[in-house]
């Protein structure tokens, strides 16, 4: 139940597609919901994060789609550049993200020039 | 701001000796720091949280006794790997968390590539 599930394992998208990667959770208690980016040899880096009580946010190109009676979530990138190619991993939390992360399986994008 | 630092980026160590990783919050006070570890393609597993002053507490199945973790000011924490072996070369990464109210979100330092020979 503290299980966070992300798919697709890998992404290849062209340059200005929308990737989408998707995560699903059981533990209805998660109430905070970050996305993070991590290039190779870094640590990861807060992108954008959404909590149950709106069903979408957008920050720059990124956005968040949020359905919390499917238990799922998305991100979503506008206008994907080379410079996106990472991995990219959900997360959950409980008690606004207080309690530790519980993070997906991660995401390896490549945005093709 | 919320800049999290460690130290050394990289580390290469005999099999039995000791190696200490530092992880500094740089602009903000961190009550609480948690320790990952991250092996190729895969992802972060969480170690342990530690709140500053107290002892750290370790995830199921981390041996408390190899990995000594030590939080002893607001802006440091350390984690000392004992006895190490080459099983225990990973990607180790440390986050720190504000007081709860100033922020709930968890900022990562850059990460420690650790290779026992």
């Amino acid at each position: 139940q503290q299980q966070v599930k992300q798919s697709p394992q890998s992404l290849i998208v062209q340059k200005g597609g929308i990737p989408i990667i998707n995560c699903a959770y059981e533990n209805t208690a998660f109430d905070y919901f970050p996305w993070y980016q991590q290039f190779p040899g870094k640590g990861p880096a807060l992108l954008i994060a959404i909590r149950p009580d709106v069903s979408e946010k957008k920050e720059g190109r990124f956005t968040i789609s949020f359905n919390k009676s499917a238990k799922q979530f998305s991100l979503h990138i506008m206008d994907s550049q080379p410079g996106d190619s990472a991995t990219y991993f959900c997360a959950a939390s409980r008690n606004t993200g207080f309690q530790k992360l519980v993070f997906g399986t991660g995401t390896r994008l490549l945005v093709s020039p | 701001g919320a800049v999290v630092s460690q130290h050394p980026s990289w580390v290469i160590c005999k099999s039995g000796t000791s190696v200490k990783i530092e992880c500094r919050s740089l602009d903000f006070q961190a009550t609480t720091m948690f320790w990952y570890r991250q092996f190729p393609k895969q992802s972060l597993m969480l170690m342990a949280t530690s709140n500053e002053g107290s002892k750290a507490t370790y995830e199921q199945g981390v041996e408390k006794d190899k990995f000594l973790i030590n939080h002893a000011s607001l802006t440091l924490s350390t984690l000392t790997v004992t006895s190490a072996h080459p099983e225990d070369s990973s990607f180790y990464i440390c986050s720190a968390r504000d007081r709860p109210t100033v922020s709930y979100e968890q900022y990562f330092g850059p990460g420690t590539r650790l290779t026992v020979t």
